[in-house]
């Protein structure tokens, strides 16, 4: 069946700038994940959904950073006027209940702020 | 929070060679490790992971071992192949029963598998 997708794949910013990404996750996956990956790191955890409930927001990095997942499927993650040391990869993944911890990730949104 | 740390951060070895990649987790609480493969410009790609109630675990190629005492847990890929030059992260979560929850990755290794 169809992975977890994001769109758009690249985005290009000015500073100051808003941007939206989406995440589609695979059909029926009631967990979906946001974490932000710099250039040659680990992906970093920025929020997490259960259905259409945010239930973690700690990894957010600013209030300029916002999700939603208002009908428990698509979510979208906002960064409000962009700074430069918003570019990464944003990757999204979803994973299934009950009894799985597996996460599938999405390709990613590579972001950059000029 | 939890940390985990990764070794080596690169890794070259020879095709047929063995590799092992090494982490480490900070919190006793963490239950469920998995380790990713991510290709240049690529979506991490799960390939094995463990739960806190088993030692190891072998899916052809690949295994993962589990010290939940000294809180280590290992990658080991034998008769490497060119196709498994990547980078690999390790990650460690705690999970409800049956729930997913937030990883916490190490660094990466850059493993390069030579002819």
């Amino acid at each position: 069946g169809a992975g977890v997708s994001q769109s758009p794949r690249y985005k290009v910013a000015k500073r100051g700038q808003d941007v939206a990404l989406r995440c589609d996750p695979i059909s029926g996956h009631v967990s979906l994940f946001w974490y932000q990956q710099a250039l040659g790191q680990g992906p970093e955890f920025l929020t997490y959904f259960q259905n259409e409930a945010q239930l973690d927001k700690s990894g957010l990095p600013s209030d300029r950073f916002f999700a939603e997942r208002p009908e428990g499927s698509v979510s979208t993650l906002k960064i409000q006027r962009t700074q430069q040391e918003d570019s990464a990869v944003y990757l999204c993944a979803s994973s299934s209940q009950p009894n799985s911890y597996e996460q599938y990730f999405g390709p990613g949104t590579r972001l950059t702020v000029t | 929070g939890e940390n985990v740390e990764q070794h080596p951060s690169t890794l070259s070895v020879q095709e047929g060679d063995s590799a092992v990649i090494k982490c480490t987790y900070s919190d006793s609480a963490s239950n469920y490790f998995p380790w990713y493969k991510q290709e240049l410009g690529k979506r991490p790609q799960l390939i094995i992971d463990i739960r806190s109630n088993v030692g190891e675990k072998k899916d052809q190629r690949i295994a993962v071992t589990l010290n939940k005492t000294a809180k280590h847990f290992s990658l080991h890929i034998t008769e490497t192949q060119p196709e498994d030059s990547a980078v690999y992260f390790c990650a460690a979560s705690m999970g409800q029963t049956g729930t997913a929850s937030k990883l916490t990755f190490g660094t990466g290794t850059r493993l390069q598998v030579t002819l």
